[in-house]
């Protein structure tokens, strides 16, 4: 089955312990995105990538990183996470060629 | 700068009757216009696009959209409501950065309330 998958579902850590966020996916696609969700501020991108590699910022990066080793592998990773970083995280991909996005089904992140 | 507005938090609908989930849309050029909609506890769901062509997309689950030029709106709509089209709905349009880069700008969002 084509997906996008995203690990943990959930995640409760405390103030400055790092963590990482993996996403995969296996439809072999170039492009890969970050995005968190927010009440009342629908999905922010903070990073994507368009091949290996290749990444770059999008509206939302400060407090986050990113790597592209693999094409099919995109973590998202919190060096020293903060309250303000509480959120839910989706990860994205898509073919260069098709604007349609393949979401993951997300994680919850608290920092406390 | 490109972006898209949902102008209804909420929007409440009786079962079997048609729903408007309203979107407007601010590009420079051509725009690539999408619906998604997000159930609970789920990631987002691809409902359907307009890239070019015919101004009425039909996509998932009975969805179909009207593209409208002149007032830049790109409004969802479905004629008859079910109570499991309950959910949030995100309108978006894609962003070109030129050299095939670019991404999806998402609306705040509007949660459809379909009551029975």
């Amino acid at each position: 089955e084509a997906q996008v998958t995203q690990n943990p579902r959930y995640l409760i850590t405390v103030t400055g312990k790092k963590l990482t966020v993996t996403c995969s996916q296996n439809m072999n696609h170039e492009y890969m995105s970050w995005y968190r969700q927010d009440p009342g501020l629908g999905l922010r991108q903070i990073y994507y990538s368009m091949n290996v590699e290749v990444t770059d910022k999008g509206d939302v990066p400060e407090g986050y990183k990113v790597s592209r080793k693999e094409k099919r592998n995109f973590p998202l990773i919190l060096e020293s996470p903060s309250p303000n970083q509480t959120s839910l995280y989706f990860c994205a991909s898509s073919s260069t060629n098709n604007y349609g996005y393949t979401f993951g089904s997300g994680t919850r992140l608290t920092v406390v | 700068a490109q972006s898209v507005a949902q102008p209804e938090d909420q929007v409440n609908v009786a079962e079997g009757n048609p729903l408007t989930v309203k979107c407007t849309y601010s590009v420079s050029g051509n725009p690539y216009l999408f619906w998604y909609v997000q159930y609970p506890n789920r990631g987002l769901q691809f409902l359907l696009k307009y890239i070019t062509g015919d101004n009425l997309v039909k996509g998932s689950y009975g969805f179909e959209a009207e593209f409208n030029k002149s007032q830049t709106s790109f409004h969802l709509k479905k004629p008859s409501a079910l109570v499991s089209d309950s959910a949030l709905y995100f309108c978006a349009v894609y962003r070109d950065y030129g050299g095939s880069q670019g991404n999806l700008i998402f609306g705040k969002g509007t949660k459809l309330s379909v009551k029975p």
